[in-house]
């Protein structure tokens, strides 16, 4: 059974602080990586991307990958309460997608930023 | 870009009639579709995997007959939840993936309400 392993939270981090998000994985064959941010009663919005090991920054967010730990992870600097949400980290088996392939999604991080 | 649509984003309806729900990718060719499904405060439910011109690949557990899945064309997808009953009352979230790429972008979703 594929799996990724998320802890549930809550995650509390006051305003202004570095959120660190954590997230592991089974399939040791796994290529893409993804973060996505689902609001209460809203859809998940993928937020970033991360195919090699090492450091992707894009704006607050920064994802980490390391294929050997099979860990993925995700900071968010200077944290806004527009930032608490949930944080779904997701994986997919393949970097060259046949059409059958799924993102294996965590059951999502609950973060909340303490104004 | 990557905006995905969904229509109706809520619906009510009787015990015993059937829903249609469409999911429309407005600036990308999706050649794959997926369906979700989450309750409250749960993780997402991966339904059906569905490809353009192809019949949809089911999770188990999930019935086919009772969720029918079309794909006819590279920017929507319909997914009927016939006969429906209270316990399918759910929160239906569909996302879609151009061909060739690997990220996957969430429609808003259908908030269903079987009474």
């Amino acid at each position: 059974q594929k799996e990724v392993e998320q802890n549930s939270g809550p995650l509390s981090v006051p305003e202004g602080a570095i959120a660190s998000l954590n997230c592991t994985y089974s399939d040791r064959v796994s290529q893409s990586f993804f973060w996505y941010r689902q609001y209460s009663g809203k859809s998940p919005e993928l937020i970033m991307s991360i195919y090699s090991n090492g450091d992707k920054e894009d704006g607050r967010f920064t994802a980490q990958l390391n294929k050997a730990s099979q860990y993925v992870s995700l900071l968010i600097r200077d944290s806004q309460p527009s930032d608490s949400a949930t944080y779904l980290c997701a994986v997919t088996r393949l970097a060259a997608m046949n059409r059958d392939d799924k993102i294996i999604f965590g059951k999502g991080t609950r973060l909340h930023i303490l104004p | 870009g990557a905006v995905v649509s969904q229509h109706p984003s809520w619906v009510i309806c009787k015990s015993g009639t059937s829903v249609k729900i469409e999911c429309r990718s407005l600036d990308f060719q999706a050649t794959t579709m997926f369906w979700y499904r989450q309750f409250p405060k749960q993780s997402l439910m991966l339904m059906a995997t569905s490809n353009e011109g192809s019949k949809a690949t089911y999770e188990q557990g999930v019935e086919k007959d009772k969720f029918l899945i079309n794909h006819a064309s590279l920017t929507l997808s319909t997914l009927t939840v016939t006969s429906a009953h209270p316990e399918d009352s759910s929160f239906y979230i569909c996302s879609a993936r151009a061909s060739g790429h690997y990220e996957q972008y969430f429609g808003p979703g259908t908030r269903l309400t079987v009474t």
